[in-house]
C-alpha cells in the first residue's frame, strides 16, 4: 500500500528550466511533508518542508506548492542548475507516530546543461 | 553534518548467513530509524528506536530485527539473508523533540546477497 505517491518517476529538464515534482497522499493525518534531495552514494539530505497549514513555502530556488483539500503537494524548482540533477523524494508523517516518515518512490531529475 | 556513521559501508554475502548493520549517531539523539532503499520503493520503514530498549516495528520488518543497548548505536540484524534482502540501507536519526524535528540520514551501507 503506497500512501505517498510520486510523479514523475524520471524527469528531463534544460538548465534555467522549472522541475515540478507532484506527490498524492490519502492518509488525512499527515501533517508534516518533507521533500529529500539524494546524490548517488549518499543518503537523502533534506531540502525543504511544509506544514498543511501553509499554501506555499519557498526557499531560494525551491518552492513547496500545498493543496490540503486535493490532498496533493509539489515541489518546484526555479531556474534548474546541472547541479540539481539528482533523485528526490516526496515524503509525509502522521501526527503522533513517533516521527516516522512514510516516502514516495523518487524521481530522477536531469538536468541538461 | 549530522554526525551519523554507518558500517560497513559495502558487504557481499551468501544466503542463510547472519549480517548486522551498525549505526553510531554522535548527536545523543532519542530516535534511530532503519530504512531501506529499493527502486520504484523509495525508502521503507524496518524499525525504529524512540529509546534505549524501546523498539518498534516498521513497514518492512519481516526477517529483521534490531537493538539498541547504548543511546549511540542501533543494530540491524538479518538473522538468515536471503537473496530478497539485496539493497542499500540507511540509518536515520530524529534531531530534537519539536513537533516538526526532521530526520537526517546517514550513506548507507549497500547489502549484496548472493
Amino acid at each position: 500500500q503506497q500512501q505517498v505517491k510520486q510523479s514523475p518517476q524520471s524527469l528531463i529538464v534544460q538548465k534555467g528550466g522549472i522541475s515540478i515534482i507532484n506527490c498524492a497522499y490519502e492518509n488525512t493525518a499527515f501533517d508534516y511533508f518533507p521533500w529529500y534531495q539524494q546524490f548517488p552514494g549518499k543518503g537523502p539530505a533534506l531540502l525543504i518542508a511544509i506544514r498543511p497549514d501553509v499554501s506555499e513555502k519557498k526557499e531560494g530556488r525551491f518552492t513547496i506548492s500545498f493543496n490540503k483539500s486535493a490532498k496533493q503537494f509539489s515541489l518546484h524548482i526555479m531556474d534548474s542548475q546541472p547541479g540539481d540533477s539528482a533523485t528526490y523524494f516526496c515524503a509525509a508523517r502522521e501526527e503522533g507516530s513517533a516521527r516516522q516518515l512514510t516516502f514516495g518512490s523518487g524521481t530522477q531529475l536531469t538536468v541538461l546543461p | 553534518d549530522a554526525g551519523i556513521t554507518q558500517s560497513p559501508r559495502h558487504k557481499v554475502t551468501e544466503t542463510g548467513t547472519p549480517v548486522t548493520l551498525r549505526c553510531h549517531q554522535t548527536e545523543n539523539h532519542r530516535y534511530m530509524y532503519w530504512y531501506r532503499q529499493d527502486p520504484g520503493h523509495g525508502l521503507r520503514l524496518i524499525h525504529y528506536s524512540y529509546g534505549v530498549k524501546d523498539t518498534d516495528k516498521g513497514e518492512v520488518s519481516d526477517g529483521y530485527s534490531v537493538s539498541r543497548s547504548k543511546t549511540e548505536d542501533f543494530l540491524l540484524t538479518l538473522e538468515s539473508a536471503t537473496s530478497s534482502q539485496t539493497s542499500v540501507y540507511f540509518c536515520a536519526i530524529s534531531m530534537g523533540t519539536g513537533r516538526n524535528q526532521p530526520q537526517h540520514f546517514g550513506d548507507g551501507t549497500r547489502l549484496s546477497i548472493l
